[in-house]
């Protein structure tokens, strides 16, 4: 079955301590995001990458890191520069439809949940 | 700036009872919405998607509505199952080939028996 999985389900972060979560998908998608989800807000975009080795911030991107050596592989790194990384990540792909400018709605992992020790 | 509402916040409902939830969009431009239903603890799942053509699209219980002039969407559940207690989220992305997409914060939909 095609998907996205994402690992750890559930991470606890220690004080000054770097974190990665694991994105993996086998759907063929070119194009990754990663998102942040608190309680009562929208889903808030982190980092985006629609090629390997090539990303883009998103619009809170401060304390985070990312990277995409792989097609298939999109792993997030909370910094210890994040001071409030409590939240639930989630991790995303899509496909451009054949030329149009135009993306198939993204298809989501399960999330990792997040908290400070 | 990009805003997605979402009305009601939540919604209580007796099984087998229908329901719809709004969402009010200032996205420009316009190129498509979408609606998604996330289960607790799980990621969002695409329930439909609409462009700025279509009026109404359905996904079994589920039917969607837009209103591209007013910039609204509605969701309309029929026959609501236990199943369909989650959040749903209406989401829309930034223009044609910017999925750069602006999530409503959802409405989260219990469904009693």
């Amino acid at each position: 079955d095609g998907g996205i999985t994402q690992s750890p389900k559930y991470l606890f972060r220690k004080e000054g301590q770097n974190v990665t979560l694991s994105c993996e998908q086998n759907l063929n998608h070119d194009a990754m995001y990663w998102y942040r989800q608190d309680p009562g807000q929208g889903l808030r975009l982190i980092y985006y990458s629609q090629i390997v080795n090539d990303f883009q911030k998103g619009d809170i991107a401060e304390g985070y890191s990312v990277s995409r050596e792989k097609k298939e592989s999109f792993p997030l790194t909370v910094t210890s520069a994040q001071k409030n990384p409590t939240a639930f990540y989630l991790c995303a792909s899509s496909i451009e439809n054949a030329g149009t400018g135009w993306y198939q709605p993204q298809h989501f992992g399960d999330g990792t949940r997040l908290s400070i020790l | 700036k990009n805003q997605v509402e979402q009305s009601p916040q939540s919604l209580i409902i007796l099984e087998g009872k229908n329901c719809t939830l709004q969402c009010n969009y200032t996205v420009s431009p316009f190129s498509n919405l979408r609606w998604y239903k996330q289960d607790t603890g799980r990621g969002p799942v695409s329930l439909t998607i609409m462009t700025f053509s279509e009026n109404t699209k359905s996904n079994g219980r589920y039917t969607a509505t837009l209103d591209a002039d007013t910039k609204q969407s509605s969701l309309h559940i029929t026959a609501s199952q236990l199943s369909d207690s989650a959040s749903y989220i209406c989401v829309v992305p930034g223009g044609f080939g910017n999925e750069k997409l602006t999530f409503g914060t959802g409405t989260r939909l219990t469904i009693i028996p």
